[in-house]
């Protein structure tokens, strides 16, 4: 039974240029939230999907965008990239009403 | 406001006990988690506290006080291999609250 997969595993961009980034949830789960881990720091809540909507967001600015798709698997978009958003992004996934999460490996963003 | 504090590092000796604190004074409380991290990888779940009281899990044990805002992570028998990142967080209303992380650094 495979966890939760993220996609690429690392990733350099400079600023300005946009990136996505690729989760797929545990089997059986159906609810995605992204985070951000600056170095050092703890893991900051970006948002959450459910039903392919938007159920939850974050102290993040427009830029940072997602979607999910039907079989529950979600991307996050991060436009004009600045210095500041190098950092890990964490997907977690989990089964609605159940608050245990299960996180991926993340995906490790440098911005030049 | 949202406010959840550890101490940033830790040292312990392998075969001791080692107790991570965490206090929090968040808007909203549904439980709290205690997830380990090891360099370069997921956090992994440990442990989650809804209710005031002791949570044993083998070598692992987890504390919530709610009416202080405060729980911990006991440590027994410590092995090398505890040498991680430990992360405390508030869940609330579905979305987790993580404190800064408390690095453990296991010496034999």
């Amino acid at each position: 039974d495979a966890g939760v997969t993220q996609s690429p595993t690392h990733l350099i961009k400079t600023r300005g240029q946009q990136v996505t980034l690729r989760c797929s949830p545990k089997s059986g789960h159906d609810t995605v939230s992204w985070y951000q881990q600056a170095l050092g720091q703890g893991p900051q809540f970006i948002f959450q999907y459910y039903e392919e909507e938007e159920r939850q967001r974050g102290n993040f600015p427009d830029r940072f965008s997602g979607h999910q798709f039907p079989n529950y698997s979600s991307e996050l978009n991060v436009n004009a990239l600045l210095l500041g958003d190098s950092a890990l992004y964490l997907c977690a996934s989990s089964l609605q009403g159940e608050e245990k999460l299960f996180f991926g490996s993340g995906t490790q963003l440098s911005v030049l | 406001g949202q406010n959840i504090d550890q101490p940033t590092e830790m040292t312990a000796t392998e075969g001791a006990i080692v107790q991570i604190n965490c206090t929090y004074q968040t808007s909203g409380f549904n439980g709290l988690f205690w997830y380990q991290q090891h360099a370069g990888e997921a956090p992994t779940f440990l442990s989650y506290n809804v209710l005031d009281g002791l949570e044993e899990k083998g070598r692992f044990s987890s504390f919530l006080s709610r009416s202080k805002g405060y729980s911990y992570l006991l440590l027994k028998e410590l092995q090398m291999k505890d040498s991680a990142s430990y992360l405390c967080a508030v869940e609330n209303t579905g979305k987790l609250i993580f404190g800064q992380g408390t690095t453990l650094q296991v010496k034999p």
